[in-house]
């Protein structure tokens, strides 16, 4: 069964670096897309960032330059270490695959950034 | 890829139609076109891929059809656990995007 279970939020200070994790179950995070979604309190769903088979990645304009997505093949597990993070990084993030062109999501880790 | 979704919030009774509407700027790669529900404190929950395929579990009342640019999600009768905000996402193009959101509220 494919599951992508997300982790790694807390509470942090305004500047401060976090990194968050995806273990994923079922399948490689080497052979599909996979994306990093987050939705701030109240609001609707952000995206993120996605690294594709071959290693590329894009960005969310807000975010580039700050956060990183990775993976690691031998771990089976998606990354994205978040640095210099704001109030406004204040979310639940998700971790998302994309199999043959369906999405599957877990169930999301919170992240707070606060003095 | 800009999605725009309308209307924001539509009022209807338990039993009636929904007809969520979800247009893109530019057409949509692979018509790669999710629809997601999602309730207060919960993840959201995939509904609809590649624009008109149910995702598993998903009752047949709930149906996408669209391509290119225009998309629609459609209730064919509300039941009561259907009241949710619904959003849209595509996943055909970097930067991938989601839509607004449309809340589907009990009038």
């Amino acid at each position: 069964e494919v599951q992508v279970v997300a982790s790694g939020g807390g509470l942090v200070q305004p500047g401060e670096s976090l990194r968050l994790s995806c273990a994923a179950f079922g399948f490689s995070v080497g052979s599909h897309y996979m994306s990093w979604v987050r939705q701030a309190p109240g609001k609707g769903l952000e995206w993120l960032s996605v690294i594709s088979t071959l290693g590329r990645t894009y960005y969310e304009d807000s975010v580039r330059g700050r956060f990183t997505i990775s993976r690691d093949n031998s771990k089976n597990t998606l990354y994205l270490q978040m640095d210099s993070l704001r109030a406004d990084d204040t979310a639940v993030y998700y971790c998302s695959a994309y199999i043959m062109g369906t999405p599957y999501w877990g169930q999301g880790t919170l992240v707070t950034v606060s003095p | 890829n800009v999605l725009t979704q309308s209307p924001g919030t539509l009022s209807l009774s338990p039993g009636e139609r929904a007809t969520l509407s979800c247009r893109a700027s530019q057409s949509v790669s692979n018509n790669f076109l999710a629809w997601y529900q999602q309730k207060l404190g919960q993840a959201p929950r995939l509904l609809i891929y590649t624009a008109s395929s149910r995702a598993t579990g998903i009752p047949d009342r709930f149906s996408g059809s669209g391509s290119g640019t225009d998309f629609t999600l459609t209730i064919s009768r509300l039941e009561p656990e259907d009241f949710a905000v619904y959003y849209c996402q595509q996943y055909g193009s970097s930067p991938w995007t989601f839509g607004q959101g449309t809340k589907v509220e009990i009038k």
